[in-house]
């Protein structure tokens, strides 16, 4: 059975900084593309990042390219979001997903989502 | 980047009812639609990809259609569990963009 659980979340203030973390389990995490989605309170779902099978491409939405960092270690099968210089606006349930890229892309699997506060 | 534009924001339908949820895409995205149903407190979950095919273990009254640029989502006969919010999803093209999301009630 697939598992996809974030941890990390919480409350931090605007400017700081904050690493998500997802730890994945039955599947090989290595072949395949993973993904952050987020969602804020009340929101609909936004696409925050992508990360290839080895971790050498990686892509971001303008919203939060050059602040946010994605990153994977396959051989912990885990999946990982830097946040830096948060601001409110990034307050929000962010989603770890696997991203399946044989034939059409879609999110095929969906962790329980992680909170995160952007207050002071 | 590439719009979706969902519709309706809301929709109340009684049991055994079909409802019909929209997504107009801004371009052409050729096939690269998903549709992700998310219920009350819930995370989003999958139900359709390449705009027509029926994700593992969804309930075959789920159903994905497409005319030209214009993409829907069809359930053909509604039941309680099928409540929650429906989004589409691009993947034609960077940033992967959501359509705004449907919430479906019973009425």
């Amino acid at each position: 059975e697939v598992q996809l659980v974030e941890s990390g979340g919480g409350l931090v203030q605007p400017g700081r900084s904050l690493k998500l973390s997802c730890a994945a389990s039955g599947f090989t995490f290595s072949n395949y593309y993973m993904a952050w989605v987020r969602q804020a309170p009340k929101k609909g779902l936004e696409w925050v990042a992508t990360i290839s099978t080895s971790g050498s491409r990686t892509y971001y939405p303008d919203s939060v390219k050059g602040r946010f960092i994605i990153s994977r270690d396959n051989a912990k099968s885990s999946l990982y979001l830097q946040m830096n210089s948060l601001k409110s606006e990034d307050t929000a349930t962010y989603y770890c997903a696997r991203w399946h890229t044989i034939g059409y892309y879609y999110f095929d699997y969906w962790g329980q989502g992680v909170m995160v506060t952007v207050s002071s | 980047d590439i719009q979706m534009t969902q519709s309706p924001a809301s929709l109340s339908a009684s049991l055994e009812e079909i409802v019909t949820i929209t997504c107009q895409a801004s371009q052409d995205i050729g096939n690269w639609l998903s549709w992700y149903q998310q219920k009350p407190g819930k995370s989003p979950q999958l139900l359709i990809y390449g705009a027509t095919s029926l994700a593992d273990g969804v309930p075959s009254r789920f159903s994905g259609s497409r005319s030209g640029t214009q993409y829907s989502l069809k359930i053909s006969r509604l039941q309680v569990e099928d409540i929650g919010i429906y989004y589409c999803l691009q993947a034609y093209s960077a940033p992967l963009t959501f359509g705004s999301g449907t919430k479906l009630e019973i009425k």
